[in-house]
């Protein structure tokens, strides 16, 4: 089955640039999704379709995705960034939903 | 205003049997894809099902095969997860969440809209 890797936690300052990865076998050859979730809130998705951002989402979130490596960018963060992030691809081969194990965002 | 409301979780036996629904609201519930996600106290999300538009499609997490049923009825914009044969593993928060309007998953799957989830608890 389809494996996506998050490191399970990223520390960043007030004012600088988080940036949060995930990796999967050819994972440019699929559409990554990002979802950001806080504590004992629902998920909300902040980046669909590699780098399209929904309404409502700060220009600040940005996604890329390339080879074995798809990413998360938030720029110049602040403190109600801190949360946990996720990314998902729906995997064709298996036809399965996969989600990364999640990365917890604290804002030093 | 798009809205989700999950209702029917609760403390259940192993073994026994749960019926969540999902009571949609705000868009055209007969357009889109529809999915359950479910994520175990201190845990990441887990995707457990989906179905198409018209019911004609489903798809679940091996977890599951067998033991979870999704369908959805289009007339009462309501979703629904009938799980039987329960574990204590199937013990999380699950959310309804709103899949893409396009009607092949080779163009990608991703979750839009969410509700605020229903715990399902599995214990003796």
């Amino acid at each position: 089955s389809y494996v996506l890797t998050q490191p399970p936690s990223v520390s960043v300052a007030p004012g600088k640039t988080a940036r949060i990865t995930c990796g999967g076998n050819n994972i440019g050859s699929k559409s990554v999704h990002w979802y950001q979730q806080k504590p004992g809130q629902a998920p909300v998705l902040v980046i669909y379709y590699d780098s399209d951002r929904p309404s409502g989402i700060p220009e600040r979130f940005s996604g890329s995705n390339s080879g074995n490596t798809a990413t998360l960018t938030i720029s110049r963060v602040e403190a109600g960034d801190e949360a946990d992030y996720y990314c998902q691809v729906w995997d064709s081969s298996s036809d399965r939903g996969v989600f990364g194990g999640g990365t917890k965002l604290t804002v030093l | 205003e798009v809205q989700l409301v999950e209702s029917g979780g609760g403390l259940v036996q192993p073994g026994g049997s749960l019926r969540l629904s999902c009571a949609a609201s705000g868009f055209t519930f007969s357009s889109y894809w529809m999915s359950w996600v479910r994520q175990a106290p201190g845990k990441g999300l887990e995707w457990v099902a989906n179905i198409k538009q018209d019911g004609s499609e489903k798809y679940y997490v091996d977890s599951v095969k067998g033991r979870f049923t999704i369908s959805r009825d289009n007339a009462k914009n309501s979703l629904y997860l009938q799980m039987n044969s329960l574990r204590a593993e199937d013990t999380a928060v699950y959310y309804c969440a709103r899949g893409p309007s396009h009607q092949w998953l080779q163009l990608g799957y991703y979750f839009d809209y969410w509700g605020q989830g229903t715990l399902v608890t599995v214990s003796s």
